[in-house]
């Protein structure tokens, strides 16, 4: 499975957009791009994930780039509860174990 | 909705004792993982079963760890002994299927002394 790459943390203001990037430049053409997240002391929680297409669910949007070297996890107008570390993996589906790497520490502020 | 149960949720223990996990995933999910999460870093998969079948314990360190689904539903990771850098979270999860999104559990937290 492709490797990907995240910042390690990032801040947002309460009701602001949050923009979560991750490159995965090595990723194949049957590889898939999820997004977890997980809040201190729950496990991780499933959020979205895509192949080429932008994705929208109720709880984020997905935007993959043409080239599908990176893309970016939208949260609309975050909240409080939002601060999670959020993972970007990329995994087909054969077998389908995902590989978490360190992820990404969001942390929303009032 | 439906969770995936774990427990228990803390366990400590001294080194070189046995100690054993439980996990119950959602009704139906054929696929279940167990997981290890070393603080500060991502999980990072010990096995995963299909149905009752190990289908990847290749990262599991099996001169002291076993995992078992009998039935094919609920699932049972046993470390023996365990080591103080057995310390961590172990987290379980299960999928619909192949292609499903993992549902996890909260988690044992599993301290070594």
């Amino acid at each position: 499975d492709a490797k990907t790459t995240q910042p390690p943390s990032m801040d947002c203001a309460e009701g602001r957009a949050a923009n979560l990037p991750c490159n995965h430049s090595t990723i194949s053409g049957n590889e898939y791009v999820y997004w977890y997240r997980q809040i201190h002391s729950q496990g991780p929680q499933y959020i979205i994930h895509g192949l080429k297409n932008n994705e929208t669910n109720e709880m984020a949007s997905l935007i993959i780039t043409e080239d599908r070297k990176s893309s970016t996890l939208i949260l609309p107008h975050a909240t409080l509860r939002d601060t999670a570390v959020y993972y970007c993996i990329v995994s087909s589906h054969s077998g389908y174990a995902l590989n978490f790497g360190k992820g990404t520490s969001l942390l929303v502020t009032p | 909705e439906a969770e995936v149960a774990q427990s228990p949720r803390y366990k400590i223990t001294e080194k070189s004792q046995a100690v054993a996990f439980w996990c119950d995933p959602i009704s139906g999910h054929a696929t279940l993982y167990w997981y290890r999460q070393i603080l500060g870093q991502g999980p990072e998969l010990l096995v995963q079963f299909q149905d009752e079948s190990v289908v990847d314990d290749s990262q599991l360190p099996k001169d002291r760890f076993s995992a078992e689904r009998l039935k094919g539903v609920d699932s049972t990771l046993k470390i023996q002994p365990a080591e103080l850098g057995d310390s961590a979270m172990y987290l379980c999860a299960s999928s619909l299927a192949y292609n499903s999104p993992l549902h996890f559990g909260n988690g044992t937290r599993l301290t070594v002394t």
